[in-house]
């Protein structure tokens, strides 16, 4: 297993497009979440998945915004009517279930730019 | 809500000098666990070191260490020895034990090591 996967690493898109990212966590790791990172900022939670289930969701998740795990394994992140203040870095990240003492694994992103 | 405040958005110093980033946080919970985590430019977030709460001891791994004060929620990295490795973006993260799995971030503290 080569740690969290993110795809794709650059998207570049016109305003009120659509995208869709992917990330694909570490097997064993049954929990999934996304943040959003602005540049020279601290990443922001977005939404949390305990295998199939989407246990939390942020206020910034608006409703452009869907995310879906299915199965429990890889998950995908969709804005739909893309605006530029989506631009920014995407980040996915993958824990084991139980307490949660050692962080989370971070994916490196999916970096979207809206024109 | 719990906040994490990194004061310092930039700092430089010389390889092999010591480094001290700040970090203070504001929550009610008293049992807790704090992380730092590094961002090397373009590259993924990885852990550097991470704190129990409930641990008096402060944690240590190889050159970085903690200084914990629990009553002044406070949180300071320091690296010893720098080197231009460490050159990256470092953010203090928060997350409970209980509820919430969410990590919240600090703004993050560029750091620089020159050579």
């Amino acid at each position: 297993d080569t740690g969290v996967s993110q795809d794709p690493r650059h998207k570049i898109t016109k305003r009120g497009q659509n995208v869709t990212f992917r990330c694909d966590p570490i097997s064993e790791h049954n929990r999934l979440y996304w943040y959003r990172q602005t540049l020279g900022q601290g990443p922001e939670f977005l939404t949390y998945f305990q295998n199939e289930a989407q246990l939390e969701k942020s206020r910034l998740l608006s409703d452009r915004f869907s995310a879906e795990r299915p199965k429990g394994s890889f998950s995908t992140l969709e804005i739909q009517r893309t605006e530029q203040g989506d631009s920014a870095m995407y980040l996915c990240a993958s824990s084991p279930g139980g307490v949660v003492r050692y962080g989370y694994t971070f994916g490196s992103g999916t970096r979207l730019t809206v024109v | 809500a719990q906040t994490v405040t990194q004061s310092q958005p930039e700092m430089s110093v010389q390889e092999a000098e010591t480094v001290t980033l700040s970090c203070t946080y504001d929550t009610s919970e008293n049992n807790y666990y704090l992380f730092w985590y590094k961002q090397p430019p373009s590259r993924q977030m990885i852990l550097v070191i991470r704190q129990e709460a409930y641990k008096q001891q402060n944690a240590t791994e190889n050159r970085f260490s903690v200084n914990f004060q629990k009553a002044a929620k406070s949180f300071s990295l320091k690296i010893s020895d720098s080197q231009l490795g460490d050159t990256a973006m470092y953010f203090c993260a928060f997350k409970t034990i209980q509820g919430a799995q969410k990590l919240v971030f600090g703004q993050g503290t560029r750091l620089t090591i020159n050579p």
